[in-house]
């Protein structure tokens, strides 16, 4: 069973748009909130990252919106670029000691010119 | 890819034989994590350690063992290949556990 409901599986959006990719959890023992973004062929890389006493964290055009009550987080790229083009997963990790990270499924993200 | 390697990037094998994939980092970090991905079911934990000689299951450990007697090297042993492990198989590292995880180029698999 999926510890974390990512949606939509895939979007497409044009150039300079908005990308929104929204993730949630039921466990509320996670407390590190992790984006990992992913090229073919590749594995994934870390791209931002936040802990739940924060709402919002922001790193250049990619920001993380946190709603704990929600048990709810988004990840949203500003200004797409036709290099954002990537899988997108969100994931959630246990606290000490054992630190697992459960990841979504992923979502597909095609930037059109 | 942070220093970690993965071999065989490619490997098609016959079900019911063994496999071992095997991942090295030259970086020194404690944590070590195996993990298979599949459409659909994003990345899954199948075991991870935590220390030489200490290691741990994950979400989807059935069928699989792992070894670590040393810091760089984790081995994944697929006891006998099923056609549903058939997948792309990832290493991951970490320094302190929860900050960030490095993941290494990947495995792909298949089991005729």
């Amino acid at each position: 069973q999926q510890q974390v409901k990512q949606s939509p599986q895939s979007l497409i959006v044009q150039k300079g748009g908005i990308s929104i990719i929204n993730c949630a959890y039921e466990n509320t023992a996670f407390d590190y909130f992790p984006w990992y973004q992913q090229f073919p062929g590749k594995g994934p890389a870390l791209l931002i990252a936040i802990r739940p006493d924060v709402s919002e964290k922001k790193e250049g055009r990619f920001t993380i919106s946190f709603n704990k009550s929600a048990k709810q987080f988004s990840l949203h790229i500003m200004d797409s670029q036709p290099g954002d083009s990537a899988t997108y997963f969100c994931a959630a990790s246990y606290p000490s000691p054992d630190y697992k990270l459960s990841f979504g499924a992923g979502t597909t993200v095609t930037v059109r010119a | 890819d942070a220093g970690i390697t993965q071999s065989p990037r490619h490997k098609v094998t016959e079900t019911g034989t063994p496999v071992t994939l095997r991942c090295h980092q030259t970086e020194n970090h404690r944590y070590m994590y195996w993990y298979r991905q599949d459409p659909g079911h994003g990345l899954r934990l199948i075991h991870y350690s935590y220390g030489v000689k200490d290691t741990d299951k994950g979400e989807v450990s059935d069928g699989y063992s792992v070894s670590r007697s040393k810091t760089e090297d984790f081995l994944l042993t697929l006891e006998s290949a099923t056609s549903s492990q058939t997948s792309v198989y990832f290493c991951a590292i970490s320094q302190t556990g929860q900050e960030t995880q490095y993941f290494g180029p990947g495995t792909r698999l298949l089991v005729l």
